[in-house]
């Protein structure tokens, strides 16, 4: 069955940075763009860019430009977000997830809690 | 960017009663619009894609309409698992959510 198994909740101090893994299974990784979702406490979803596991082209919104990194490792089937000068706004969750193409997400990770605290 | 303005932020109702969320484009996205549920501490769950495109296992009392700048979600006869919150996806250019709507009792 089609999995996204995201790394463990984090810590971290302002200014600092944290990169979080989306293990993909059960499907072909090259056939899914991966996609970054947020979600702060109590607030919406907020899109913030995707992979295409394929050539390892990239694409953010706009607010995340400059401040976030997708990679992705075709041996392990693994995206990892990287999301650095981390302020108290990106206390977040954060998930990923899979769309085929100009599609919705049809599986998601079950997200990963960012806590950024002094 | 193309943003997406759902409303309302919140809806009360009851067990039985028929619900309608709106969700407006500020341009036009075609058909790329789905919807999804989400419930406390878990990820969103795709309901509906293309408009209108019920996913495998989503009961049919959830219905969703519209075109180009203007979609609603409908969901009939209202069951105490639909208490949750919705929001619409235009994937459309790349991809943007509305603000949610929190279906409560």
């Amino acid at each position: 069955q089609v999995q996204l198994a995201q790394s463990g909740a984090e810590v971290k101090n302002p200014g600092a940075s944290v990169k979080i893994s989306c293990k993909a299974s059960g499907y072909t990784f090259s056939n899914f763009f991966v996609h970054w979702v947020r979600q702060a406490p109590g607030q919406g979803l907020e899109w913030m860019g995707m992979i295409n596991p394929t050539d390892g082209v990239t694409t953010f919104g706009q607010r995340f430009q400059g401040r976030v990194a997708l990679t992705r490792d075709t041996s392990t089937d693994t995206v990892e977000m990287d999301l650095s000068s981390l302020t108290s706004d990106d206390t977040a969750i954060y998930f990923c997830a899979r769309a085929a193409g100009t599609a919705p997400f049809d599986y998601w990770g079950q997200g990963t809690l960012v806590t950024v605290s002094s | 960017d193309i943003q997406m303005t759902q409303s309302p932020a919140t809806l009360s109702a009851f067990v039985g009663d028929t619900v309608t969320i709106t969700c407006r484009a500020s341009q036009n996205v075609r058909y790329w619009l789905a919807w999804y549920q989400q419930k406390p501490g878990k990820a969103p769950k795709l309901l509906i894609s293309d408009v209108s495109t019920l996913q495998a296992g989503v009961p049919s009392r959830f219905r969703g309409s519209g075109s180009r700048t203007e979609f609603t979600l409908t969901i009939s006869s209202l069951q105490p698992d639909d208490f949750a919150t919705y929001y619409c996806h235009q994937y459309e250019d790349y991809s943007t959510f509305g603000q949610g709507t929190r279906v409560e009792i």
